[in-house]
């Protein structure tokens, strides 16, 4: 059982929008910064949004965070066939002094 | 260029030890904290530790307390990760991962390290 809880999957269809939900609680979401990962299958992780809601260089503004109290959210607009992959939330739990991370969403673009 | 190379798949038995390795270029080694996450077949990320290549100092999950060590080499600015009495549930990709900020946020990731542990 993940310490974040995440859908398991979602699904849209090509140029939609597309929300992925992450919760936790007060000693991880609750009171530090959460990133978020992006995984194809066969790869490594890559960062697509750290301290809630930035983007690194290089990662379009169709990805987005946000955060409200215990939960966070990353949101896709303009879905692509190449955002395809899975999901994973992260951050610090401060009474388990670990990162965790969500069980990871996968995103079907149909 | 700024990348994370790690070493190579291995093959293991049933209470042996793995040591694996990531290699740093491209960036000042001891700019950023080097962590490592686990990845078994079909699973979730799962946090394993860290290091500050300044000084060395670790933290570990409690999970893999008293079976995992890390350590660095600053001359070749390299973290190595040494799991003991491996089982079968330490079959997993392994990845080396930075972060440079100490805020536990991993934006250059290692491209991973499968290890089968098998009798």
């Amino acid at each position: 059982q993940s310490v974040l809880t995440q859908p398991p999957s979602v699904s849209a269809a090509p140029g939609q929008k597309v929300t992925i939900s992450c919760s936790g609680s007060s000693s991880n979401i609750g009171r530090n910064y959460v990133s978020w990962y992006q995984q194809p299958p066969g790869t490594a992780p890559r960062l697509l949004i750290f301290e809630n809601n930035r983007r690194p260089s290089g990662i379009p503004d169709r990805f987005s965070g946000s955060k409200s109290g215990t939960s966070v959210t990353l949101g896709i607009t303009g879905l692509q066939t190449g955002d395809e992959a899975d999901y994973y939330c992260g951050t610090w739990d401060s009474s388990l002094s670990a990162v965790v991370f969500g069980g990871g969403t996968k995103l079907t673009v149909l | 260029q700024v990348r994370l190379v790690q070493s190579g798949a291995e093959v293991k038995k049933p209470g042996a030890s793995v040591m694996l390795s990531c290699k740093a270029s491209g960036y000042i080694f001891t700019s950023c904290y080097l962590h490592w996450v686990r990845q078994a077949p079909g699973q979730g990320l799962e946090w394993m530790g860290m290091i500050n290549p300044v000084g060395g100092s670790t933290s570990y999950a409690q999970k893999f307390q008293g079976r995992v060590a890390l350590t660095r080499d600053t001359s070749t600015s390299t973290v190595s990760m040494e799991l003991r009495s491996l089982t079968s549930d330490d079959t997993a990709v392994y990845y080396c991962a930075r972060d440079c900020t100490n805020l536990k946020w991993f934006d250059l990731w290692g491209q991973g390290t499968l290890v089968t542990v098998s009798s």
